[in-house]
Formats: structure tokens, C-alpha cells, sequence
């Protein structure tokens, strides 16, 4: 079935430091891949997708490439800030499937 | 208001007692979930449900029931709260394209905790 991996936390960086998060994902065909966000107190929201190999999704300064040859979807940002403190998720789903399979979730702190 | 709201926010129960926590939408989506959240593993499917008509058990029902009252609203059940069942638990919902755009919506969850 689908799963997904990615890298454990914590992560504690200082702002304006370089973010990456590890994504790796097991699924047949061609998932759509996304990274979903869940800042303290709050329900996720989606951050960003891609639904092709190739493709890059965007979005608040993050930025995500699937690659299909190495099945990873690797959330990065080139400049944090305390306000970017939140746990990250990725995520698929498979052609067809209407639902989405999580990974563990990532907890990034960015220090002032 | 929340599009998706979640009660009760939290709750603390003993076990064996019959927990029912209560999910409303505003955002006229067909589809809703029930995810459950743990520590390290992440968020777990328990229910969906596609319309009022068409409830599907996800990868953890076992334990919880879930009844689809109207198209807004989704309840999940626990009919003998278990201590393994203390974690944090999240409504969401889509529309129709919500699997292929990756689009749900979540309530800002429940925290159980069952002693």
C-alpha cells in the first residue's frame, strides 16, 4: 500500500537558517505528493502540492520538487523565521484514491 | 467562525465510558474524515465518509463507530473508551477533487485522554 516517510525530529534551527525536511513515499503509480503544515493549537492546513513528476510546489517561501526517480518530495526554505515554528507533514494520495496517507510529522523550532 | 468545528476541544473520561465527539461544517463538502493524531506515527485514518449515505472504515477502526447525521455533520464514537484511545483527534473535510488536490480542511481537533 501507500506510505510515507519522512525524517525525524525534532529540528531546532535559528532564523534565518536553511530548512530541509526529508520526504520519501512507497505507492504505485503516480501519487500526488503534498506537504501540509500544523502550527501550535491549530488543525493542518494545506502548505503546498505537486501532482506530476517534476513538478515544484510553492508556497510562503517553501518549496517542495517531486522526483519520481528517487520517490522523494523534500520540503525546503532558504530563510526561517520564529514564525515558520510549526509540525510539518507530507503526504499522498494514489491515483483514485480520494485519501490521504500521512507521515509521522516533523517538529521544527526556529529560535529567535 | 471555523469552517470546521471540532467539540468537545478536550475531554477527559475513565475507562469503559461511551465518548462521543461531534463534527460540524460550514464549507457544503460531500466528503469528511476522522483522522486520529500520535505522537511519531502521525495522522491515522479511522472513518470517511463520501456522502450521508456511504461510510468507509479507514485503517484504525476498530473500537470507534461513526454516524454521517446530515451532510454537515460527522460524529465519531467511542462505545468503551480504551487508554490507548488518549490521543488528539481531527475532523476534516473535502470536496469531490479533495484526493486529487490534496485539499482538506481540518478542525482545530479534540484531545482525549482516557484514564
Amino acid at each position: 500500500g501507500n506510505s510515507v516517510t519522512q525524517m525525524e525530529g525534532p529540528v531546532t534551527l535559528s532564523e534565518e537558517a536553511f530548512l530541509t525536511i526529508n520526504c520519501t513515499y512507497t505507492a504505485t503509480g503516480y501519487p500526488s505528493l503534498f506537504w501540509y503544515v500544523q502550527y501550535p493549537g491549530e488543525g493542518l492546513q494545506l502548505l503546498l502540492k505537486a501532482t506530476k513528476a517534476d513538478d515544484k510546489g510553492s508556497n510562503k517561501g517553501f518549496e517542495a520538487t517531486y522526483r519520481k526517480e528517487t520517490t522523494s518530495f523534500h520540503l525546503e526554505k532558504g530563510s526561517v523565521q520564529v514564525s515558520d515554528s510549526a509540525v510539518y507533514f507530507c503526504a499522498l494520495s494514489g491515483l483514485n484514491d480520494y485519501k490521504l496517507s500521512f507521515g509521522a510529522g516533523t517538529t521544527v523550532t526556529v529560535r529567535a | 467562525d471555523a469552517d470546521v468545528t471540532q467539540t468537545p476541544r478536550n475531554r477527559i473520561t475513565k475507562t469503559g465510558k461511551r465518548i462521543m465527539l461531534e463534527c460540524s461544517q460550514t464549507k457544503g463538502h460531500d466528503r469528511m474524515y476522522w483522522y486520529r493524531q500520535d505522537p511519531g506515527l502521525g495522522l491515522r485514518l479511522i472513518y470517511y465518509s463520501f456522502d450521508v449515505k456511504d461510510i468507509n472504515k479507514g485503517e484504525i477502526s476498530d473500537g470507534y463507530s461513526v454516524s454521517r447525521q446530515a451532510q454537515a455533520k460527522f460524529s465519531l464514537s467511542l462505545e468503551s473508551a480504551i487508554p490507548n484511545q488518549t490521543a488528539l483527534y481531527f475532523c476534516a473535510t473535502s470536496d469531490r477533487q479533495g484526493g486529487v488536490t490534496g485539499e482538506l480542511f481540518f478542525g482545530e481537533g479534540s484531545r482525549l485522554t482516557v484514564l
